[in-house]
């Protein structure tokens, strides 16, 4: 049961660069979430997908663009990388129709920006 | 604006000993509260909730939280730690929204120590 997997885990970026963080859920979840974690400042809401075809900007959205390319899949694409984007990103998602029900986590993609 | 406070950075807690990990909320309406625990390079894991009811909530790996209304409170508590129960922990608060897709509002998170 692979619940959410994202790729890469780790990767290195020079400043400018662009990449894609890819996420994946195989739950029949509608919604879809993405995060960054940065130390002390907790999970920030980056973008979130209530289902296939639909997305919305959360609190940090400035330099990130996503694509929910179907229900399984949400991803997140920095179009140009720059330091301030270091972080750890999470990808997360929500059984439907039930709101008490919790998120569900991946393990997160390690980035850094040099 | 609802919101979620982890007044503490880190809990130190000797093993067998019981540990309380804070947290404060301060929401419009009735809050919906959550604790999740992110264990090293790992994503976060689900513990419990409290949506409404009894006020002490039990959850997964024998922890339990108490929900304190006039207070506003919504600490995570164990009555005999393991030096497994070593993680990050954080505490959210369910944002207003569509039932369907609603947001969660984070703690900066607690670092919880256990020592043999």
């Amino acid at each position: 049961n692979a619940g959410v997997t994202q790729t890469p885990k780790f990767q290195v970026l020079k400043t400018g660069q662009s990449m894609t963080l890819q996420c994946a859920q195989d739950m029949n979840h509608n919604s879809m979430y993405w995060y960054r974690q940065d130390p002390g400042m907790g999970l920030r809401l980056i973008y979130y997908s209530a289902s296939e075809g639909t997305t919305d900007k959360g609190e940090v959205p400035n330099g990130y663009n996503v694509s929910r390319l179907n229900k399984r899949e949400f991803s997140l694409r920095l179009e140009s990388a720059a330091p301030s984007q270091t972080s750890v990103y999470f990808c997360a998602s929500k059984v439907p129709g039930d709101s008490n029900q919790p998120q569900h986590f991946g393990d997160g993609t390690r980035l850094s920006i040099l | 604006a609802q919101s979620v406070a982890q007044p503490e950075d880190q809990v130190n807690v000797a093993e067998g000993n019981p540990l309380t990990v804070k947290c404060t909320y301060s929401v419009s309406g009735n809050p919906y509260l959550f604790w999740y625990v992110q264990y090293p390079n790992r994503g976060l894991q689900f513990l419990l909730k409290y949506i409404t009811g009894d006020n002490l909530v039990k959850g997964s790996y024998g922890f339990e939280a108490e929900f304190n209304k006039s207070q506003t409170s919504f600490h995570l508590k164990k009555p005999s730690a393991l030096v497994s129960d070593s993680a990050l922990y954080f505490c959210a608060v369910r944002d207003y929204g569509p039932d369907s897709n609603y947001q969660l509002i984070w703690g900066a998170g607690t670092k919880l120590i256990i020592k043999p």
